[in-house]
């Protein structure tokens, strides 16, 4: 699976947008992106996913550029619901080989919405 | 939110006792996975299953066994426990049909002592 990175924290105001970027210059053709979040002492939570064209579902947006060699994940009116550990994983969706859909996590961004 | 559950939610054992976590989902989904959640290291898949009778170890599988014998029952037992196997245990569930996305159980906290 290809590495991502992520900054390590960032803060958004209450009812801002809140843009979280990640980087992946190593992903092959076959790779999606996947988000997802925890928030604290809960399991991670699955937001979204992509291959190469824009998403957007009733949680959050993702913007994958050309090269695919990054996306950002955004959440168009952060609540304080929203402050949680945030997860860029870059993987094949399939079961082929031995992946079994096996996911990779890193340290993640640590989003803190301010009132 | 997808039906997982996992029992129990929070045990406190001695070391070198048994412990069996269970991870019960009714989704019907055809795998499954345990990780292990501590401070300064993220998540770490222990073991996977990717159907009935059919698992195999994660990256941090030193000290821990699954068994599969059914779809929806996923069990993740610690022989005998260790003070390093302290953690917050989660099961998750995927659908291969779909795009592999992963749900998550509620988590267990285990403390031994």
């Amino acid at each position: 699976d290809a590495k991502t990175t992520q900054p390590p924290s960032m803060d958004c105001a209450e009812g801002r947008a809140a843009n979280l970027p990640c980087n992946h210059s190593t992903i092959s053709g076959n790779e999606y992106v996947y988000w997802y979040r925890q928030i604290h002492s809960q399991g991670p939570q699955y937001i979204i996913h992509g291959l190469k064209n824009n998403e957007t579902n009733e949680m959050a947006s993702l913007i994958i550029t050309e090269d695919r060699k990054s996306s950002t994940l955004i959440l168009p009116h952060a609540t304080l619901r929203d402050t949680a550990v945030y997860y860029c994983i870059v993987r094949a969706p399939g079961a082929g080989g031995t992946s079994y859909g096996k996911l990779t996590f890193g340290q993640g961004t640590i989003l803190t919405v301010h009132p | 939110d997808a039906g997982i559950t996992q029992s129990p939610r929070h045990k406190v054992t001695e070391t070198g006792t048994p412990v069996t976590l269970r991870c019960h989902q009714t989704e019907n989904h055809r795998y499954m996975y345990w990780y292990r959640q501590d401070p300064g290291h993220g998540l770490r898949l222990i073991h996977y299953s990717y159907g009935v009778k059919d698992t195999d170890k994660g990256e941090v599988s030193d000290g821990y066994s699954v068994s599969r014998s059914k779809t929806e029952d996923f069990l993740l037992t610690l022989e005998s426990a260790t003070s390093s196997q302290t953690s917050v245990y989660f099961c998750a569930i995927s659908d291969p049909d779909s795009y592999n996305e992963q749900f998550f159980g509620p988590g267990t906290r285990l403390t031994v002592l």
